[in-house]
């Protein structure tokens, strides 16, 4: 498998633009999760997926963002508008977790190689 | 709210060193404990896995242990290497199914 995809690898806009970020899962993942890394703040989880439903999105900062998971094989995370604050890498990471719910298993993330997002 | 402590957050040794890093985490709920190697400006690669019914775990020249009851974890790397120089993040599933906390993470680095 080629890993956890996502695109673009480096995105430079204006402050007000809209942002598309994408990411592609690891193939049979059933958890998707989206993060944000900056040199403040660390890592953050924003939201993340079970079978294409959101669980938990109290990481989302503000309204300007928005995430959505059409089918197993793609998510985006949008900006609008997008501010100088945004700025960050954004990461996606997808796990199995069949089961996750009996502390007997447990199943390692995968992170992709991040976006890393400049909005001027 | 799980919180995830990082200590030292940086750290220095000469090669051949054998060293540990520290991770504790406030809510000892856990489904899993993970540890991460993050190069500059690079993803995240996945290093060792810590079931919470497991105690410890070894890759390698990498062992990682678990202590769910006073809320630790340590990384102990054996005869370090320079190419070992990164940051080293822990990640704590729990208490939420699904949702994992980082700490900061702790900066290696290894002088030839």
């Amino acid at each position: 498998d080629a890993g956890v995809i996502q695109s673009p690898r480096h995105e430079v806009t204006e402050m007000g633009q809209e942002v598309t970020l994408r990411c592609k899962p690891i193939s049979g993942h059933d958890y998707l999760f989206w993060y944000r890394q900056t040199m403040m703040r660390g890592l953050e989880l924003l939201i993340y997926f079970n079978n294409n439903v959101p669980i938990d999105d109290s990481g989302m900062p503000e309204d300007r963002f928005s995430a959505k998971m059409p089918n197993a094989s793609f998510s985006t995370l949008k900006i609008q508008p997008s501010e100088p604050r945004d700025s960050a890498v954004y990461f996606c990471a997808s796990s199995l977790g069949q089961g996750r719910t009996d502390l007997t298993f447990a199943y390692e993330q995968y992170f992709g190689p991040g976006t890393r997002l400049t909005v001027t | 709210k799980q919180e995830v402590t990082q200590i030292p957050a940086a750290l220095s040794v000469p090669e051949g060193e054998n060293l540990v890093l520290n991770c504790s985490f406030t809510d000892s709920a856990i489904y899993n404990l993970q540890w991460f190697r993050q190069d500059p400006g690079k993803g995240l690669t996945s290093l060792l896995l810590i079931q919470s019914s497991q105690r410890e775990q070894t890759s390698g020249r990498l062992n990682a242990s678990l202590d769910k009851s006073s809320g630790r974890s340590t990384l102990y790397i054996a005869a370090s290497q320079p190419g070992d120089s990164a940051t080293y993040l822990c990640a704590v599933e729990g208490p939420n199914a699904g949702k994992s906390t980082f700490g900061d993470g702790t900066t290696l680095t290894v002088k030839p």
